[in-house]
């Protein structure tokens, strides 16, 4: 089945600084890739919508550029949270479609553990 | 905004028994619904899918009913184990994959 891999799965780091989580897709293309916050006990949140070769789309309230997001490869996007403080610690996770159209599931990543101290 | 959301928080079982777990959503041209499973600390995992043109679709130990015209889905699970204890989250498709807020279903040996 399709695979999406996250790296780091988890991740501290001090306030002030920059922190990026990477999402490959292993065994298929991904034009797309979608972004997601999940706090504890809570659902999850789509921050984003990453498209290989041109800007990402960011959910209303979600910082551009405190979230900057490349997808340089159609196996690869990247996260990074710059300027991090505790507030941003949550559980990131990465998802993808294994085939086009809209009728079809999102796979994702295990996540990234991310904590700011 | 539209949204997608559940009905019970919690749910338990004992070992062996069938599970419902229900979801309701507002959107009434969603034409594509998933439901998901995630275990503490990954992230989630398929079980099953639908589409808006069917009422109901069967997986191995699991079944999924649609009602659209209560906008209502269900996700069933035959024989339920141990390790289906997780928190499961139907989804609603559109452009977007909307969440909804979960059922953490805790199955009891």
């Amino acid at each position: 089945g399709a695979v999406v891999s996250q790296h780091p799965s988890w991740v501290i780091c001090k306030s002030g600084t920059s922190v990026k989580i990477e999402c490959r897709s292993l065994d298929f293309q991904a034009t797309t890739m979608f972004w997601y916050r999940q706090f504890p006990k809570q659902s999850l949140m789509l921050m984003a919508t990453s498209n290989e070769g041109s800007k990402a789309t960011y959910e209303q309230g979600v910082e551009k550029d405190k979230f900057l997001i490349n997808h340089a490869s159609l196996t690869l996007s990247t996260l990074t949270v710059t300027s991090a403080h505790p507030e941003d610690s949550s559980f990131y996770i990465c998802s993808a479609r294994a085939r086009t159209g809209e009728d079809s599931p999102l796979h994702f990543g295990n996540g990234t553990r991310l904590t700011v101290t | 905004g539209e949204s997608v959301g559940l009905h019970l928080p919690t749910l338990s079982v004992q070992e062996g028994d069938n599970s419902i777990i229900n979801c309701a959503y507002s959107n009434s041209a969603s034409d594509y619904f998933i439901w998901y499973k995630q275990e503490s600390g990954k992230g989630p995992q398929f079980i099953i899918d639908i589409r808006s043109n069917m009422d109901k679709r069967q997986g191995q130990r699991v079944t999924v009913l649609l009602n659209k015209t209560v906008k209502h889905l269900s996700l069933q699970i035959a024989a339920t184990q141990p390790g289906d204890s997780a928190v499961y989250f139907c989804a609603e498709n559109m452009r977007r994959l909307t969440f909804g807020e979960g059922t953490q279903l805790t199955v009891n040996p």
